[in-house]
């Protein structure tokens, strides 16, 4: 069946720093692909979407970009902050024309980031 | 941004006893909610999917009479584990789309569940 791999954590990165998180998926087609982010005690927060190949998503500095030939949706940020620090979810879903599958995540990559 | 809330945020009972998980959209009218499961270190796990006013869709594997869920009003859904076992403990989370079913889904920050 369909799944999400990504990079176990955790990743601990100084201030700054560039951050990849690796994120693969496995699945028969071309979902819709997203990064969801939690930090400490609140609820997870969509951070960025792509929905076909070649897209790329981004936001506060993230960036993601949709990789068909190699199915990943890795994550990235060129400069990342104490603020960053969280645990970051990568998840894919299926869209069935005007409905919509449900997300299915990879089991979450934490991030500190020491200043 | 929108926003959903979860009561409590954690909870410890004993082994035998009903536990009610409480999830409301704040700001907007859910007509989906959905509730995750998450286990140390593993991704979440959808158990069931609820419609307002109907009743819910189960995940393979999840048991509809120890899960109970009831998504009474647009606002709300609520999770009763019953009879509640120490492998019951676990991490849960609710999450709600909108009336206008637009591609987000809202999170609840989760609940700790611990069973003794």
């Amino acid at each position: 069946g369909d799944s999400v791999t990504q990079m176990e954590g955790p990743v601990t990165l100084s201030e700054e720093a560039f951050l990849t998180i690796n994120c693969t998926y496995t699945a028969t087609g071309y979902p819709s692909l997203f990064w969801y982010v939690q930090y400490p005690g609140e609820g997870l927060q969509l951070l960025l979407k792509a929905t076909k190949a070649d897209d790329k998503g981004s936001n506060k500095g993230f960036e993601a970009t949709y990789r068909k030939e190699t199915t990943s949706f890795h994550l990235e940020k060129g400069s990342v902050q104490v603020s960053d620090s969280a645990v970051y979810f990568c998840a894919l879903r299926w869209n069935y024309g005007g409905s919509q599958g449900n997300l299915i995540f990879g089991k979450g990559t934490k991030l500190s980031v020491k200043p | 941004g929108a926003v959903v809330s979860q009561h409590p945020s954690r909870v410890i009972c004993k082994s035998g006893t009903s536990v009610k998980i409480e999830c409301r959209s704040l700001d907007f009218q859910a007509t989906t909610m959905f509730w995750y499961r998450q286990f140390p270190k593993q991704s979440l796990m959808l158990m069931a999917t609820s419609n307002e006013g109907s009743k819910a869709t189960y995940e393979q594997g999840v048991e509809k009479d120890k899960f109970l869920i009831n998504h009474a009003s647009l606002t709300l859904s609520t999770l009763t584990v019953t009879s509640a076992h120490p492998e019951d403990s676990s991490f849960y989370i609710c999450s709600a789309r909108d009336w206008g079913g637009r591609e987000t889904q809202y999170f609840g920050p989760g609940t700790r569940l611990l069973v003794l």
